[in-house]
């Protein structure tokens, strides 16, 4: 069974600096998607960023981009420029193509921005 | 910008009674899953439907749960005879298709069980 591991419970970053939160995941498979959510306090999650296994290209949007490692089964999110409403909880989270109804999900790291 | 919503928000219930909970997904999604989330835990899949068919279950889906999607749009998860560790966050989320195509998540139905 698949297995995403998020090993920060909780990341600390400056206002307008850059933090990366790691994600790591246990699988045989060859062709998956990855998947980075936020879930602020007391609110709905939302997607920030996706990446196709097959891609090589990292994914990036806007001030978000990640690190895929396929190799090393390694998924990590880096926030630039980090603004005081990226503070949330995040979770990185891993769909099977051949079993894509079902998304796994890590613990979540949780984010706080300082002023 | 009308997202997933779910109904009630928050459901505190006596130990042994049946509830059930509400989710409306974006009008043009296929798709609908239903995920439970714990204190400190991502969440954890429960069960999805493919239009009004109910394709998948996990394990995790006791016999005291049942989901439906009876026309295909809106869906009821029901826990009867709950239990305390039944308390959890209730996350809905819809997707149009499947594959990299991302769900969009509700704001969860918290059940809290005395």
């Amino acid at each position: 069974a698949q297995t995403v591991t998020q090993s920060q419970p909780e990341m600390s970053v400056q206002e307008a600096e850059t933090v990366t939160l790691s994600c790591t995941y246990d699988t045989s498979e060859s062709d998956y998607y990855l998947f980075w959510y936020k879930q602020p306090p007391s609110r709905q999650m939302i997607l920030v960023i996706r990446q196709e296994a097959y891609k090589q290209q990292n994914a990036t949007e806007n001030r978000f981009s990640v690190n895929f490692q396929k190799a090393a089964k390694s998924f990590s999110l880096k926030i630039s420029d980090s603004q005081l409403g990226d503070a949330a909880m995040y979770f990185c989270a891993y769909r099977s193509a051949n079993n894509n109804n079902d998304m796994r999900f890590g613990a979540g790291t949780r984010l706080t921005v300082k002023p | 910008d009308t997202g997933v919503s779910q109904n009630p928000r928050h459901k505190i219930t006596k130990r042994g009674q049946n509830v059930t909970f509400r989710c409306d997904p974006i009008s043009e999604h296929n798709r609908l899953y239903w995920y439970r989330q714990t204190l400190g835990q991502g969440p954890e899949f429960l069960t999805y439907f493919q239009n009004e068919a109910q394709l998948e279950k996990s394990r995790l889906l006791s016999d005291r749960f049942s989901a439906e999607r009876p026309k295909g749009s809106f869906s009821t998860l029901e826990i009867q005879r709950t239990e305390q560790g039944d308390s959890a966050m209730y996350l809905c989320a819809s997707s149009l298709g499947s594959g990299s195509v991302p769900q969009y998540f509700g704001p969860g139905t918290r059940l809290t069980v005395l």
